[in-house]
């Protein structure tokens, strides 16, 4: 099945530093590879996703970027504000009757001032 | 997101209770799962269905049963509640062909 690595665990930036948290993944058959944002005590939710068919996603201040040949994607948060600290999680899914995805295991970003 | 609800939403129990975690969406989708979470860490696949006649186990699915009443219910069972089963679960509800998931409030779980 689909292995997902995510890296780094915890990340610090000053505010107003841009951010990337990197994910690998192993089955290449995956097509799909969204991230989600976790605030403290609440659901993960949809930031930003990326399907096989393109190498690069910009929604205001976050991208992201794939890379099909090396396995590899990241997300990208530039000018980075307190709000934006929270934990982070990549996934990856193939389409197909019985797919579903795969989480990384999440990186803690704090945001200080 | 309010198309996916989870009762409750606090639950505090005492070893050896059985209880029923309930998830219920308005979404339509066919696939839901069923998720923990504990205090730091990532979220591990309890159980999933991707339509009311299918179950799959996950990684964790020990001490745990579930249950697809319909396409918009799914429920999750401690048969024997232990101490270590304390954390936070989590319901989702996907769409193929993209698997995009959606997840509910939670329900914070304290077994002592």
């Amino acid at each position: 099945g689909e292995n997902v690595e995510q890296h780094p665990s915890t990340l610090s930036v000053q505010e107003g530093d841009s951010a990337v948290i990197k994910c690998t993944y192993s089955d290449s058959a995956s097509n799909y590879f969204p991230w989600y944002k976790q605030e403290l005590g609440k659901r993960p939710q949809l930031i930003i996703d990326i399907r096989s068919n393109v190498g690069e996603k910009k929604d205001q201040r976050i991208a992201v970027t794939l890379n099909k040949t090396a396995k590899h994607f990241s997300l990208h948060i530039t000018e980075t504000q307190p709000e934006d600290s929270a934990v982070y999680f990549c996934a990856a899914s193939s389409t197909g009757t019985a797919s579903k995805l795969t989480f990384g295991t999440g990186t803690r970003l704090q945001v200080t001032l | 997101d309010a198309d996916v609800t989870q009762t409750p939403r606090n639950r505090i129990t005492k070893t050896g209770k059985r209880i029923m975690l309930e998830c219920s969406q308005t979404k339509g989708h066919d696939r839901m799962y069923w998720y923990r979470q504990d205090p730091g860490l990532g979220l591990q696949l309890i159980y999933y269905s991707f339509d009311v006649k299918d179950i799959n186990k996950g990684e964790i699915s020990d001490g745990y049963s579930v249950s697809r009443q319909a396409q918009a219910k799914f429920s999750l069972s401690l048969e024997s509640a232990i101490p270590n089963q304390t954390a936070l679960y989590f319901c989702a509800t996907s769409d193929p062909p993209y698997e995009t998931q959606y997840f509910g409030p939670g329900t914070r779980l304290l077994v002592l």
